[in-house]
């Protein structure tokens, strides 16, 4: 089976960075993703990781350690529209390429 | 280049009816997977249409059933609805089905059942 964790909510101020955590245990790893959702509306894309290390895409970044079954999305310079709730998803083994979702982390940016 | 379109965006039932909801994949693109997202809770995999076959299938009952058409668009149906299957429903589609290919979701279609 497949199982994920990340926290439920966090709160950070305008113009900080802050780290999401996201631990997990898969049976078969075929790369992890990190998806936004603002309420009311559909998943976006932010992330992609197959490798261990560091991916930077602008404002937000994020790391794998496969060995360690950890990952995490890290967003600087918050801005107020990135009020949301952060996804984390694993690609496990297997012919589909589905994703098992957490739970989502709740992003709450304040002045 | 068309995104990924779902119809009904909310829809209204009572238990025991059934329901089908519907969805466009972007275009080139040949797989489209189906997920249930209820209130506060990751999107749960329901399953996944490659070239008109299913392609992987969730912990779902059978009640739950699909179907993809040569366009690549694709149905999801629910038979004897229950109150737990009031979600959000959202489809995804993605250009093949290897392990780095970017799945881009819909809206989503919010069911309630009463």
């Amino acid at each position: 089976g497949q199982n994920i964790d990340q926290p439920t909510e966090m709160t950070a101020t305008e113009g900080a960075i802050v780290q999401i955590n996201c631990t997990y245990q898969t049976s078969g790893f075929n790369g992890l993703f990190w998806y936004q959702q603002h309420a009311g509306e559909a998943p976006t894309f932010l992330s992609y990781n197959v490798l261990d290390g560091l991916e930077e895409k602008g404002r937000f970044s994020s790391f794998l350690s496969r060995s360690k079954g950890y990952s995490y999305l890290l967003l600087k310079e918050l801005q107020m529209k990135d009020s949301a709730s952060y996804l984390c998803a694993v690609r496990g083994a297997g012919t589909a390429s589905k994703l098992t979702f957490g739970t989502g982390t709740r992003l709450q940016v304040t002045l | 280049e068309t995104g990924v379109t779902q119809s009904p965006t909310h829809l209204i039932k009572t238990r025991g009816q059934q329901v089908t909801l519907r969805c466009s994949s972007q275009s080139g693109h040949n797989t489209v997977s189906w997920y249930q997202q209820a209130l506060g809770q990751g999107p749960q995999f329901i399953f996944q249409y490659y070239r008109e076959e299913e392609n992987g299938r969730g912990n779902f009952p059978p009640r739950f059933s699909g179907l993809q058409f040569p366009n690549y668009s694709s149905e999801l149906n629910v038979n004897a609805l229950e109150l737990d299957d009031s979600a959000l429903y959202l489809c995804a589609s993605s250009l093949g089905t290897a392990s780095y290919n970017e799945q881009f979701f819909g809206p989503g279609t919010r069911l309630t059942v009463l």
